[in-house]
């Protein structure tokens, strides 16, 4: 059972560069988000999608772009990276079934912007 | 506005105190759900405990222990004989639940720093 995979586990941006942070999960959840961890501030919701075709922001959504095309996928993109968005990302996943809906978070994705 | 806040920022015991971990809650939801979460020096986010808000028994496992009070919109961590491993930061946090269910969402507190000393 992978869970929820994230990839890459670190990486090193220059300022203005753009990249993609993947996640994905194959527990067929129709839930997905991406958290950011910041130091002193706990976790915030940057966007969330409540299933394939549908996504929403949520605290924190400024400099980030999400799209899911697909239940298993949901990724994160920054286009644009900025020495602020220098953080440790979740993604989490879960069941909108009762009984079956606690989240289910990846290992994480530490992001260093230069 | 929902609001989760862990006014203490970093404790230190030695081995073998007992420890409390405060959690507060704003919500003007009547359904929600409240979690506790563990984050080990390796990063991963252990997920400890989940209590929904209908439900206000006190929850015991092991050395770990969690007292919900609606009253007081609290829900306290307690464990008992601290030791070494449960150094970690831990994050109270909060859910929205709509009238079908979960949303996947989660509001955090900002995390209480734990050093258990030897």
């Amino acid at each position: 059972n992978a869970g929820v995979t994230q990839t890459p586990k670190f990486q090193v941006l220059k300022t203005g560069q753009s990249m993609t942070l993947q996640c994905a999960q194959d527990m067929n959840h129709e839930y997905m988000s991406w958290y950011r961890q910041d130091p002193g501030m706990g976790l915030r919701l940057i966007h969330y999608s409540v299933g394939a075709g549908i996504t929403d922001q949520g605290e924190v959504p400024n400099g980030y772009n999400v799209s899911r095309s697909t239940t298993e996928d949901f990724p994160l993109r920054l286009l644009s990276a900025a020495p602020s968005q220098t953080s440790v990302y979740f993604c989490a996943s879960s069941s909108s079934s009762r009984g079956l809906d606690l989240q289910h978070f990846g290992d994480g994705t530490r992001l260093s912007i230069l | 506005a929902q609001k989760v806040t862990q006014a203490q920022t970093e404790i230190s015991v030695v081995e073998k105190e007992d420890v409390t971990l405060d959690c507060v809650y704003e919500t003007r939801d009547t359904t929600y759900y409240l979690f506790w979460y563990k984050q080990p020096p390796s990063g991963e986010l252990v997920f400890l405990i989940r209590r929904n808000s209908f439900d206000e028994q006190n929850e015991i496992s092991g050395r770990y222990s969690w007292n919900f009070q609606k009253s007081t919109s609290s829900f306290n961590f307690t464990i008992t004989a601290s030791q070494v491993v449960d150094s970690a930061v831990y994050f109270c946090a909060l859910s929205e639940f709509s009238f079908s269910g979960n949303t996947g969402k989660l509001i955090f507190g900002q995390g209480t720093t734990l050093q258990v000393k030897p």
